[in-house]
């Protein structure tokens, strides 16, 4: 079964600090895939996406992710953490054949002073 | 830009109270979706619409309903509220084809039952 996991519910990290968030998949072929955050009380917001070519991608806010297919893998990273980045993120996936969206579980990103 | 909109974004009702949760898209999209999110927690796919007159339940049961009569309006309507429907419930739309799957999503309409 298609399925995308995020292991760490929580995260904290100290203003400034560099960030990773972790995300896997499971599909049979290369998924599409997403990033989202949501702050409290928001909808969803795309913070990038990828479908193809460079594995590297790069997304608002200064948010990045890179595809690694060997490791099933699209980890979300920032090299300097502001305290406005505290919120909830999402990695999704499709298989882009007209199917829902699969999403993680969220990781909730608190930002310390 | 990216245009959903979703009222109200707060409502507060009684028990057995009926409501309808409004969605509107200005973006052409055929598919729009339901999910239902308990605060911290992960999102569930309650219904779904491919185009007009389309409506297909989600992974989580649910006790409410949809409708599609325009491309831009998909409500979702509780008969009978009760307090475990307390939660986020979020809609998006995406394209039918292209874009990779990629769902735009409204504000949320934070709804408690008393």
């Amino acid at each position: 079964a298609q399925s995308v996991t995020q292991p760490d519910i929580h995260i904290t990290v100290s203003e400034g600090a560099s960030l990773e968030l972790r995300c896997n998949y499971s599909y049979g072929a290369t998924p599409y895939l997403f990033w989202y955050v949501q702050s409290p009380g928001q909808g969803l917001q795309l913070l990038l996406k990828y479908f193809s070519g460079d594995t590297l991608v790069q997304g608002i806010k200064g948010f990045e992710a890179e595809f690694k297919r060997s490791q099933s893998s699209f980890n979300l990273r920032k090299p300097s953490v502001h305290w406005s980045d505290a919120a909830e993120y999402f990695c999704a996936a499709t298989d882009n054949a007209g199917n829902m969206l699969t999403f993680g579980g969220g990781t909730r990103l608190m930002v310390k002073p | 830009e990216a245009d959903i909109y979703q009222t109200p974004r707060y409502l507060v009702i009684g028990t057995g109270k009926k409501i309808t949760l409004e969605c509107s898209q200005t973006m052409g999209h055929d598919k729009m979706y339901w999910y239902q999110q308990d605060p911290g927690m992960e999102l569930h796919l309650i219904h779904y619409s491919y185009g007009v007159n389309s409506t297909e339940k989600g992974d989580l049961s649910s006790e409410s309903t949809v409708s599609r009569i325009r491309t831009e309006h998909f409500p979702l309507t509780l008969e009978s509220a009760r307090p475990s429907h307390t939660s986020q419930y979020l809609c998006a739309s995406s394209e039918f084809r292209g874009a990779g799957g990629e769902q735009y999503f409204g504000p949320g309409t934070r709804l408690t039952v008393t």
